[in-house]
């Protein structure tokens, strides 16, 4: 079956960097795009972009250029978001999601468990 | 910018239906396939309706979605409500070459 499985949360000083990754599982990792969706705490969810995992070809969200980087390992199946430069503002649940399809457009039909960034001094 | 506006929450009592609108504010939203998806407290979403009105296995019968042209909304109807139902659900469609989420709307079963 498929599966999403995301790293544990993370507790990081503003400035830092953190990454998140989101391995898959039961299903050819390159012919489906994957998603990255933020959801602040006690808000709504938030597109982020996606990552074409055949070519690896990222697209990113307005608002989420410069700090926020999408990668992939396909030798392990998994994606990666880094987020650079931490604020306290970037404190959220990042979800990865796939979509239905490789094109990036195609409804997301599963999701990670979520990881928790929090970031404190 | 395209946005997609959701009423923050409804309720309902339980073995009841409700439905719960999204409103394109601009545009056809019959123009772009719209989804939702329930995330119970807790717990990642999971997706309920993709493609307006299409339900993925293990998803019951009980939900259905639409589109109305004339109000340029889509709509997420739960019959047959059951405590297990109350969640924020989330409705998604597009804009250009985005990926766009309402607000969500908070369903309380009571």
């Amino acid at each position: 079956q498929v599966q999403l499985v995301q790293s544990g949360s993370e507790l990081k000083k503003p400035g830092a960097s953190v990454k998140v990754s989101c391995k898959a599982s039961g299903y050819t990792f390159t012919s489906y795009a994957m998603n990255w969706v933020r959801q602040a705490p006690g808000q709504g969810l938030e597109w982020m972009g996606w990552i074409n995992t055949n070519t690896g070809n990222p697209t990113y969200a307005q608002g989420f250029t410069g700090r926020f980087v999408f990668s992939l390992d396909t030798s392990v199946s998994t994606a990666y978001l880094q987020i650079s430069s931490l604020k306290a503002e970037d404190t959220a649940v990042y979800y990865c999601a796939r979509d239905q399809h490789s094109s990036g457009w195609s409804p997301i039909d599963y999701w990670g468990q979520g990881t928790l960034v929090t970031v404190s001094s | 910018n395209f946005m997609l506006t959701q009423p923050h929450s409804v309720s309902e009592s339980p073995g009841k239906t409700v439905t719960i609108s999204c409103t394109g504010s601009s545009g056809s939203i019959a123009s772009n396939y719209v989804q939702w998806y329930q995330q119970r407290p807790g717990s990642a979403p999971t997706t309920v309706i993709y493609e307006d009105n299409q339900r993925p296995s293990g998803v019951p019968d009980r939900f259905s979605g639409s589109i109305d042209s004339s109000s340029n909304s889509a709509s997420l109807t739960i019959s047959g409500l059951k405590t297990e139902d109350e969640a924020d659900y989330y409705c998604q469609s597009y804009d250009s070459s985005r990926r766009v989420f309402g607000g969500g709307t908070k369903l309380t079963v009571l």
